[in-house]
């Protein structure tokens, strides 16, 4: 079965500083999809940004860009310049082509100002 | 297009009653999901679907059921409540088929459920 873990239950960063989210995942599969989603206090879940396991360029949306390393299956989020609205939990999520989509336990995150 | 919408919003119920969560969806979405969210924690799946008359079981299905007759609708059923199940209760939707557009999953509001 897939599992994905988020080894920071929390993190803060000063406003306007750089932060990294960690995630790991597990699977036997070679074709898969990755995302980061952001659940601020809202409640809605938002897409951050996401990756296709055979795309080996890093996928990247504005201040937000991922380290993707499939060998190692870890696929981290950095947040540059980060901003008071980044305050928020963070889920990664797993998907295989035609299945289902697990999250990990979340991070967290506080900015600062 | 109004996306997904999950009723009701909130629900106390006391321990031993029944109750349906619907979800549906406007965007002709194959896939469907529906997750709980303790508090403080993240999403577990509890069921999804790939397509109408489908259904498979996620990580926590005990004490719940589903059926997909339609496209659009993807209804979650409480036998016998209890306080185990206190939560906050997602769907979601997303394309399916291959490529990465096609995999983004949207969600509804989240429907808060008390058990006492």
């Amino acid at each position: 079965a897939q599992t994905v873990t988020q080894s920071q239950p929390e993190m803060s960063v000063q406003e306007a500083e750089t932060v990294t989210l960690s995630c790991t995942y597990d699977t036997s599969e070679n074709n898969y999809y990755l995302f980061w989603y952001k659940q601020p206090p809202s409640r809605q879940m938002i897409l951050v940004i996401r990756q296709e396991a055979y795309k080996q360029q890093n996928a990247t949306e504005n201040r937000f860009s991922v380290n993707f390393q499939k060998a190692a299956k870890s696929f981290s989020l950095k947040i540059s310049d980060s901003q008071l609205g980044d305050t928020a939990m963070y889920f990664c999520a797993f998907m295989e082509y035609g299945n289902k989509l697990v999250f990990g336990a979340g991070t967290i995150l506080r900015v600062k100002s | 297009n109004a996306g997904v919408t999950q009723t009701p919003k909130f629900r106390i119920l006391k321990i031993g009653q029944s109750m349906t969560l619907q979800c549906a969806q406007d965007m002709n979405h194959n896939y469907m999901y529906w997750y709980r969210q303790d508090p403080g924690m993240g999403l577990k799946l509890i069921y999804y679907s790939v397509g109408a008359g489908i259904t498979d079981k996620g990580e926590v299905p005990n004490g719940y059921n589903v059926s997909r007759s339609t496209t659009e609708d993807f209804p979650l059923r409480l036998e016998l409540a209890a306080p185990s199940q206190t939560s906050v209760y997602f769907c979601a939707s997303s394309y399916g088929g291959q490529g990465a557009m096609n995999t983004e999953a949207f969600f509804g509001q989240g429907t808060r459920l008390t058990v006492v």
